[in-house]
């Protein structure tokens, strides 16, 4: 099956400079490449999402990259704000398949220093 | 709307007990699951079900058991509680389109002691 690796597992920055949290995977079917927020106590909620067929995807300060032929995938977060604490989570699936789920990594610990 | 809701949000249960915990989302959603979320390890599937009367066997299924009777719900059953299903258990569901946003239950605190 599917594994995904995560790092850095914390991360702290200053506030409005930029964070990188990579993750690389195993499946070289997964097709599709999310990733989560979750603040403490409460659900994992999706921030941004990247298919195979792109290699870049950028919404406001936040974007993923992807490249196939290494099978890693990044998640960059610029000008950082305190709201931006939390832990992220990326994750992997054969979404051409799609019903047996999303394969997370262990999550990154976001922190962002005032 | 209220999306994913998880009953109940906390439970401490003895070892030995059971209890089921019940996932309902109002969506009309095909696909639902069940995730277990432990510190340092992300979020693990358990079971997940294709459709209502099917279920299929995750990650670490061991210790748990599902039933998806009605197409909104999804139960995830403990027959005997272990300190090891201590963790916070996560229901999401979404629909059956390739690569279709998976949305969370809040999720539900478990201690078995």
């Amino acid at each position: 099956g599917e594994n995904v690796e995560q790092h850095p597992s914390t991360l702290s920055v200053q506030e409005g400079d930029s964070a990188v949290i990579k993750c690389t995977y195993s499946d070289s079917a997964s097709n599709y490449f999310p990733w989560y927020k979750q603040e403490l106590g409460k659900r994992p909620q999706l921030i941004i999402d990247i298919r195979s067929n792109v290699g870049e995807k950028k919404d406001q300060r936040i974007a993923v990259t992807l490249n196939k032929t290494a099978k890693h995938f990044s998640l960059h977060i610029t000008e950082t704000q305190p709201e931006d604490s939390a832990v992220y989570f990326c994750a992997a699936s054969n979404s051409g398949g799609g019903a047996d789920g999303l394969t997370f990594g262990k999550g990154t610990h976001l922190i962002i220093q005032p | 709307n209220a999306g994913v809701t998880q009953t109940p949000k906390f439970r401490v249960l003895k070892t030995g007990q059971s209890m089921t915990l019940l996932c309902a989302q109002d969506m009309n959603h095909e696909y639902m699951y069940w995730y277990r979320q432990d510190p340092g390890m992300g979020l693990r599937l358990i079971h997940y079900s294709v459709g209502e009367g099917t279920t299929a066997k995750g990650e670490v299924p061991d210790g748990y058991n599902v039933s998806r009777l009605k197409k909104q719900n999804f139960l995830l059953g403990l027959e005997s509680a272990a300190p090891s299903q201590t963790s916070v258990y996560f229901c999401a569901s979404r629909i059956y389109h390739p690569g279709a946003e998976a949305f969370f239950g809040q999720g539900t605190r478990l201690t078995v002691v």
